[in-house]
């Protein structure tokens, strides 16, 4: 069975640091172009980061600088530092994938149930 | 950036209703446009691709059509189950976007 499964998130305070991670199973990580979409309390999807099976990395303006995502084809597995966190950064963050080496041309078809984020002091 | 517009933000409608909802992208994106279904408290689910091809397992009165600039996703019988907020993405860029979503609710 394709699954994604995310994990690390967690009560942080303004500026601290949190690393995330999404397991993938019934597939490999570096075949797919894997991705990080959010969803602050109430509000709409906003994509995050993404990251392709050529090794090319994308970030959101409001991410960049601050967000790294990174693969670990060893393990199967996604991960997404996050560090200088605002309250903004307050989220749902899923994990999802889809087919594409150097472009996402192929939407996101398989998704993990999401892991909590919550920044604040 | 390429932004996506969804219209209306809300919509009320009742069982056995045609609804449309229109996505606008701020420039071509061809026919590189997807369809999500969200229901609370749940990742959302991919329903249409390339514009409009059905995703495996997605109900036949789910439909999408569009190319360029202007996207519509269509179902064509409103049910009890339907009830979620929608989201149109774009892949055409290495950088992908979604519209700010539309709720259908039951009337």
């Amino acid at each position: 069975e394709v699954q994604l499964v995310e994990s690390g998130g967690g009560l942080i305070q303004p500026g601290g640091s949190l690393r995330l991670s999404c397991a993938a199973s019934g597939f490999t990580v570096s075949d797919n172009y894997m991705t990080w979409v959010r969803q602050a309390p109430g509000k709409g999807l906003e994509w995050v980061s993404i990251f392709y099976s050529c090794g090319g990395t994308y970030y959101a303006d409001s991410v960049r600088g601050r967000f790294t995502i990174s693969r670990d084809n060893s393990k199967n597995t996604l991960y997404l530092q996050l560090n200088s966190l605002r309250a903004e950064d307050t989220a749902v963050y899923y994990c999802a994938s889809g087919e594409g080496y150097c472009s996402s041309t192929s939407p996101m078809d398989v998704w993990g149930k999401g892991t909590t984020v919550t920044v604040s002091s | 950036d390429i932004e996506m517009t969804q219209s209306p933000s809300t919509l009320s409608a009742s069982v056995g209703d045609r609804v449309t909802i229109t996505c606008r992208a701020s420039q071509s994106i061809s026919s590189w446009l997807a369809w999500y279904q969200q229901k609370p408290g749940k990742a959302p689910k991919l329903l249409i691709y390339d514009a409009s091809s059905l995703e495996s397992g997605v109900p036949s009165r789910f439909s999408g059509s569009g190319s360029g600039t202007e996207f519509t996703l269509t179902i064509s019988s409103l049910q009890p189950d339907d009830i979620a907020t929608f989201y149109c993405q774009q892949y055409n860029s290495n950088s992908p976007t979604f519209g700010g979503g539309t709720k259908v609710e039951i009337k």
